[in-house]
């Protein structure tokens, strides 16, 4: 079946970076767009933005535009999210989603990434 | 950027209720690219309704959406015990894609 799995959770402190990893499994990974999308705690989910595994192209969300990087490594069926400069209000739940009719099915788990100093 | 705003905030029912959830979008979404979110505490939401009325794999008929244009919505024809939870909306017609606040649909 398809599934996502996410890499675990991770303590920054602030102005560092974070690297999120999502391996998908049980589908052709260059043939679906992953998107990312953030939860912080008691907050809306976020999208911060999608890459296209097959070409590497990817858009960004103008509220990450600058700190944030989608990459992928088809080898490893593997999609990535880094983003810099970590204040406070990046502590959130992250999460890879596969593209499914414009709409995110399925999800990864979920990443905590907890930024204190 | 679409502002998607959900009614009620928290709707309380009883298992075997109907649950009627709406979502309004702040401009008209295109072609109805609009989805529906089940979350439950600890976990990555699921995808319920995709295009505004298509249900996704596995996701039972008691779950419908409707709606085009700025107003959509979710129905629950009978709610069953694992229905409460969170539910969000999603339009995807145009970057960046967003989210409603959520609708909390608890057990009265």
């Amino acid at each position: 079946q398809v599934q996502l799995v996410q890499s675990g959770a991770e303590v920054k402190k602030p102005g560092a970076s974070v690297k999120v990893s999502c391996k998908a499994s049980g589908y052709t990974f260059t043939s679906y767009a992953m998107h990312w999308v953030r939860q912080a705690p008691g907050q809306r989910l976020e999208w911060m933005g999608w890459i296209n595994p097959d070409n590497g192209n990817t858009k960004y969300s103008q509220m990450f535009q600058g700190r944030v990087s989608i990459t992928r490594d088809t080898s490893a069926s593997t999609a990535y999210m880094e983003l810099r400069s970590l204040t406070s209000e990046d502590t959130a739940v992250y999460f890879c989603a596969r593209e499914f009719w414009g709409s995110h099915d399925p999800w990864g788990q979920g990443t905590l990434v907890t930024v204190s100093s | 950027e679409i502002v998607l705003t959900q009614s009620p905030g928290t709707l309380s029912l009883s298992p075997g209720e109907r649950a009627t959830l709406s979502c309004r979008a702040s401009q008209s979404v295109r072609s109805t690219y609009l989805a529906w979110y089940q979350q439950k505490p600890g976990q990555a939401p699921r995808l319920l309704i995709y295009g505004a009325s298509s249900r996704a794999t596995g996701i039972p008929d008691r779950f419908s959406g409707s709606g085009s244009g700025t107003d959509f919505t979710l129905t629950i024809s009978r709610l069953e015990p694992e229905d409460f939870a969170v539910y969000y909306c999603q339009q995807y017609g145009g970057s960046p894609f967003t989210f409603g606040p959520g609708t909390k649909v608890d057990i009265k």
